[in-house]
């Protein structure tokens, strides 16, 4: 079975620093697919970036980026310049051929003033 | 405006009572999606349906059962076999066809509570 791990349950970091949430995931396919969504304290589930297993190029979203290490399966993310809206809890998932998709954990991420 | 809406916000029961919550969709999406999200358990899959008449367990299922009869609907019924079924329950739907790593969209949530 598939299974997603974040392995820092909080972060805290100054407004304007960069930080990176990591990821790993256990998957035996070849092919799949990668998301990172943010939850803000309203709770909306939000997309923030995606990748594509077979995609070795790492994805991009103006002030997100992704580390993706397939061989490691690893898909860490990265916050640059971080601003006071990006605190939430951030969500690492995975999905299969099947439409199934499996959540981390989280990570709770305060940026402070 | 094209969304997913779950209804209601927040909900009440007495232990022992069964609930249904309800999830629409008018993104015209086949697959949608049933999460439980409880503190630091992040979103654990409960259900899921890729067609309608057709649903697949998640990792949680047990105490939980839904129906697809239609393709905009999605309801869950949390049983009374559910031993601890207060959390917060969320919604999503995907389109399956076109480009195949589309994301799910999630509705707001709704917050069950058993007294």
């Amino acid at each position: 079975a598939q299974t997603v791990t974040q392995s820092q349950p909080e972060m805290s970091v100054q407004e304007a620093e960069t930080v990176t949430l990591s990821c790993t995931y256990d998957t035996s396919e070849s092919n799949y697919y990668l998301f990172w969504y943010k939850q803000p304290p309203s709770r909306q589930m939000i997309l923030v970036i995606r990748q594509e297993a077979y995609k070795q190029q790492n994805a991009t979203e103006n002030r997100f980026s992704v580390n993706f290490q397939k061989a490691a399966k690893s898909f860490s993310l990265k916050i640059s310049d971080s601003q006071l809206g990006d605190t939430a809890m951030y969500f690492c998932a995975f999905m299969n051929r099947d439409d199934k998709i499996i959540f981390g954990k989280g990570t709770r991420l305060h940026i402070l003033p | 405006d094209g969304g997913i809406t779950q209804s209601p916000k927040y909900l009440f029961r007495k232990e022992g009572q069964n609930v249904t919550l309800s999830c629409e969709q008018n993104l015209n999406h086949d697959a949608m999606y049933w999460y439980r999200q409880d503190p630091g358990q992040g979103l654990r899959l409960i259900y899921y349906s890729q067609i309608v008449n057709d649903f697949q367990k998640g990792d949680i299922a047990e105490g939980y059962s839904v129906s697809r009869e239609k393709k905009e609907s999605f309801p869950l019924t949390v049983t009374s076999a559910q031993k601890n079924p207060t959390a917060f329950y969320l919604c999503a739907s995907r389109r399956t066809q076109g480009n195949s790593y589309n994301e799910q969209f999630f509705g707001p949530g709704t917050r069950l509570t058993v007294l």
